[in-house]
């Protein structure tokens, strides 16, 4: 299976920042990186498909580069409801494994 | 805009057979991918497998021996089944629908979905 890895696990940050979360597969998996948010008790939301397109009615605040093994979503500029989760998840291959999240708190 | 529900038992016991349902609402079951994915506190998000309308599956290794993924068109509905279940199978179980091409492969839409719990 292919492991992916997400860091930091957490962050802190304030409304209006820019925030980078990274993604690192344990091999290389091309461009078959997807990023969803998830928010408490909710189903995760797709955010960004294929590394870098931006799912229909995502604020384009959020984006997405990488290819290879190394990922990352940056949020531009932070809003309230930004402050959650985020998981990546490869679809290189089955089983589509996912990373172990990256929530981002209000500093 | 499609839709899609879960359905089933919010508890099982252990050795039984967990068993679950997801109707898609809005939209044809047609001409798609659907998949089975659940979140646990220890494990995360865990992929379950998927299913063709057509029928074609594709399981996780891990849980292959137990899944059967089915698909009916008729009723647009596909359902997961997990038998032998133990108390790690308790999670929220989702079903989504894939979408995309040559390997770049994602969920776009997402049922709510069902805690299940394995206790006796």
């Amino acid at each position: 299976d292919i492991q992916m890895t997400q860091s930091p696990s957490s962050l802190s940050a304030s409304v209006g920042d820019r925030v980078t979360i990274t993604c690192r597969a344990s091999q290389t998996i091309s461009s078959y990186l997807n990023w969803y948010q998830q928010k408490p008790g909710k189903a995760p939301e797709l955010l960004i498909y294929a590394a870098s397109s931006l799912q229909s009615g995502v604020p384009s605040r959020f984006s997405g580069s990488g290819s290879g093994t190394d990922f990352t979503l940056t949020i531009s500029s932070l809003q309230p409801e930004d402050f959650t989760t985020y998981y990546c998840q490869q679809s290189y291959s089955t089983p589509r494994t996912f990373g172990q999240g990256t929530k981002v708190e209000i500093k | 805009q499609v839709q899609l529900q879960e359905s089933g038992p919010g508890l099982v016991k252990p050795s039984e057979t967990l068993s679950l349902t997801c109707t898609v609402s809005g939209g044809s079951i047609s001409n798609y991918y659907w998949s089975w994915i659940r979140q646990s506190p220890e494990k995360g998000l865990e992929w379950i497998g998927h299913i063709h309308y057509t029928g074609s599956t594709n399981y996780n290794p891990s849980l292959k021996s137990r899944v059967t993924i089915s698909v009916d068109t008729s009723k647009n509905q596909f359902s997961l089944k997990l038998t032998s279940v133990i108390v790690a199978d308790t999670a929220v179980y989702y079903c989504a629908r894939r979408l995309g091409v040559g390997g770049g492969y994602y969920m776009d839409v997402w049922g709510k979905g069902t805690t299940v719990t394995v206790s006796s």
